[in-house]
């Protein structure tokens, strides 16, 4: 069974940009999450889809941070336009149940210069 | 803000040694407390979780809470260099979710 895969695994991009960052959940699994590490910080959640209507965005930092999941499979983070505190390992995870064993993806490694 | 917290380490111990890392977490209603395990540049991996007051065994880990406390703890015994990683304590903040609350890890190295 194939893992929470995340695209992709580095972007470097300049302040102001757009950057759209995709994961693809483990099959069957129709709770998605988003969560963010900024460095030195902790993971922190960023949002939970629920097949695709957004459960919880508490934590989304800004309106500058778009999430989508059209059709309840892969899932989107875009952020336009990038700013430089916006840079981190970008990490999806997903599980089966609401509650049930959460398994994440590898992150994806976002620099803004 | 429900805050998590944990030595950052990094923490070393000898093969076959205990190694023994600790979290406290602020949220006195939080109900569900997990630890993940990440080697460098991979994702973080479920290897424990606890619900109520006591230990949990599995393996040569231990997972101890203690709600009254705010205290969560991981044991492993007989420490291999393959344990070598950052240790992530996790707490719920919501029943039937995985909104979780994560600390900033721990890093621990085994020595062979």
């Amino acid at each position: 069974e194939a893992g929470v895969t995340q695209f992709p695994s580095h972007s470097v991009i300049e302040k102001g940009q757009t950057v759209t960052l995709r994961c693809d959940p483990i099959s069957g699994h129709d709770n998605l999450y988003w969560y963010r590490r900024v460095m030195g910080k902790e993971i922190k959640f960023l949002l939970h889809f629920v097949k695709e209507s957004k459960q919880d965005e508490s934590g989304m930092p800004n309106n500058r941070f778009l999430a989508e999941r059209t059709g309840g499979t892969y899932s989107t983070l875009k952020v336009q336009p990038a700013e430089l505190e916006d840079s981190g390992v970008y990490f999806c995870a997903s599980s089966r149940g609401g509650g049930e064993k959460l398994f994440f993806g590898s992150g994806t490694q976002l620099s803004v210069l | 803000q429900k805050e998590v917290e944990q030595n950052s380490g990094p923490l070393s111990v000898p093969e076959g040694a205990i190694a023994s890392l600790n979290c406290t977490y602020s949220d006195r209603g939080s109900q569900s407390f997990f630890w993940y395990r990440q080697y460098s540049g991979k994702s973080p991996e479920l290897i424990m979780s606890i619900y109520s007051n006591g230990d949990k065994e599995d393996g040569r880990f231990t997972a101890q809470l203690n709600k009254a406390s705010q205290y969560v703890s991981l044991l492993i015994r007989d420490s291999q260099p393959s344990d070598s990683a950052t240790y992530l304590c996790a707490v719920n903040g919501y029943p039937g979710a995985n909104n979780l609350f994560f600390g900033t890890g721990t890093r621990l190295t085994v020595i062979p």
